[in-house]
């Protein structure tokens, strides 16, 4: 069974803060994928990034970094410079296998980031 | 290009009542899936399709709800009778292929009274 830990309920910082969600999960699968998904109040998922399990290289996009650590089997996301537009549910999600559309998510993480 | 488009935005039943959502993914989709995300909950998939083909529906209530994605695109997703549990927002989402990445629509808010 494959299951998605955010420990983060709620996250408040103030604009231009740095701010990392963590996620850590478990799978048996020895190919898999880890995804972040913003949820804005309109109510669609948004992709934001993708990396898959043979990828441990961390990068860097705009103002979005991620962290992945197999030892750790976590999948941690930092938004850096936060600005008031990022406020949103962020989910993490796991996808085993080959399939990148079952996916397993997190409980999310309420992101609000003030003026 | 357009999204993933669901109807309607909201929907409110009693319980026992029975209940219909519809799916329009992006044009030449091949892949659908449909989602079910209860209040405070990440999103769980309920089932998927491959053109008009269920790939998995291990996860669907069989006993109370039903899928069908006719001609490979339109789908529907119902629910008879609806419980109190079902309370949640009905999510869509679409592929080009079953290893794409997803892009969802903006919802069914279902409230079951």
């Amino acid at each position: 069974a494959q299951k998605v830990t955010q420990a983060q309920t709620e996250i408040s910082v103030v604009e231009k803060e740095d701010v990392t969600l963590d996620c850590v999960y478990e799978t048996r699968d020895t190919t898999y994928y880890l995804f972040w998904y913003k949820q804005p109040p309109s109510g669609e998922l948004v992709f934001l990034i993708r990396r898959n399990s043979f990828d441990e290289q961390n990068e860097i996009s705009g103002r979005y970094s991620w962290n992945f650590q197999k030892s750790t089997s976590s999948f941690n996301f930092t938004i850096t410079a936060s600005q008031v537009v990022d406020s949103a549910v962020y989910f993490c999600a796991l996808a085993g296998g080959t399939s990148y559309g079952k996916l397993t998510f997190g409980q999310g993480t309420i992101l609000t980031v003030h003026p | 290009e357009a999204g993933v488009a669901q109807s309607p935005r909201y929907k409110i039943i009693e319980k026992r009542q029975s209940v219909a959502f519809w799916c329009n993914p992006i044009s030449g989709h091949a892949t659908l899936y449909w989602y079910q995300q209860i209040l405070g909950q990440g999103p769980k998939l309920l089932i998927q399709f491959q053109n008009n083909g269920v790939v998995d529906d291990s996860q669907l209530p069989k006993d109370r709800f039903s899928a069908e994605r006719l001609k490979g695109v339109d789908s529907t997703l119902k629910i008879q009778p609806a419980k109190l549990e079902d309370s949640a927002v009905y999510l869509c989402a679409s592929s080009l292929g079953g290893d794409e990445k997803l892009f969802f629509g903006s919802g069914t808010q279902l409230s079951v009274l």
